[in-house]
């Protein structure tokens, strides 16, 4: 029940299309689900987060997606740029201060 | 305003040895977490910390594997005996204090690479 679902694992998009990529959860008490962005041999960097009393949260060209009836929630980048490229994981928390649960991950390749 | 900061960024043991991984929270911060990313794999949550206190350790190894983040200092992931399955990347996040700034943000650190040969 703590599991987060993501997919695809890889995704392959031309540059200037839109990446879009999907996790879904099973644990109801979640109320905070994030998006990192990993290059290789880095840290993972924070790029977008939303609770679920809003549907969507835009911030530049990041979108997520939120549907609450069905557990689920989308990453999209918009205008996809070759500096995109990275691995990207979703994630879940119970309540300010509480673990993070981590989806799989999905590499991302933009090709120029 | 400095990051998340882990040191070492690369550490090698041999099987058997102890492994010290530290981390300094960002300025202000006062909660400390752990991951650990095998290789082609997501994160794993292992340990969350408070300034002298444990609060989770519910993803922890129960042998080998301790944690601490004293009143003065770093945090510091200790891993004993190490064995080859510990060869994995350790992340460090850390957040502001959730009561007082309602905020779930947590921010990583660079990691430190653990390989044990």
């Amino acid at each position: 029940q703590q599991q987060v679902k993501q997919s695809p694992q890889s995704l392959i998009v031309q540059k200037g299309g839109i990446s879009i990529i999907n996790c879904a959860y099973e644990n109801t008490a979640f109320d905070y689900f994030p998006w990192y962005q990993q290059f290789p041999g880095k840290g993972p960097a924070l790029l977008i987060a939303i609770r679920p009393d809003v549907s969507e949260k835009k911030e530049g060209r990041f979108t997520i997606s939120f549907n609450k009836s069905a557990k689920q929630f989308s990453l999209h980048i918009m205008d996809s740029q070759p500096g995109d490229s990275a691995t990207y994981f979703c994630a879940a928390s119970i309540a300010s201060g509480s673990r993070l649960t981590f989806g799989e991950g999905t590499q991302l390749t933009v090709n120029p | 305003n400095a990051g998340v900061m882990q040191n070492p960024r690369h550490l090698v043991r041999r099987r058997g040895q102890e492994a010290r991984l530290r981390c300094s929270p960002m300025k202000g911060h006062s909660h400390v977490y752990w991951y650990r990313q095998l290789p082609e794999e997501g994160l794993k949550f292992m340990v969350y910390l408070q300034k002298e206190n444990i609060i989770d350790e519910s993803g922890m190894p129960k042998e080998r594997f301790s944690a601490e983040f004293p009143k003065e200092g770093p945090s510091i992931l200790r891993i004993q005996q190490v064995v080859r399955g510990d060869s994995a990347a350790y992340f460090c996040a850390s957040s502001p204090t959730p009561l007082a700034t309602l905020s779930y943000e947590q921010y990583f650190g660079p990691g430190t690479r653990l390989t044990v040969t």
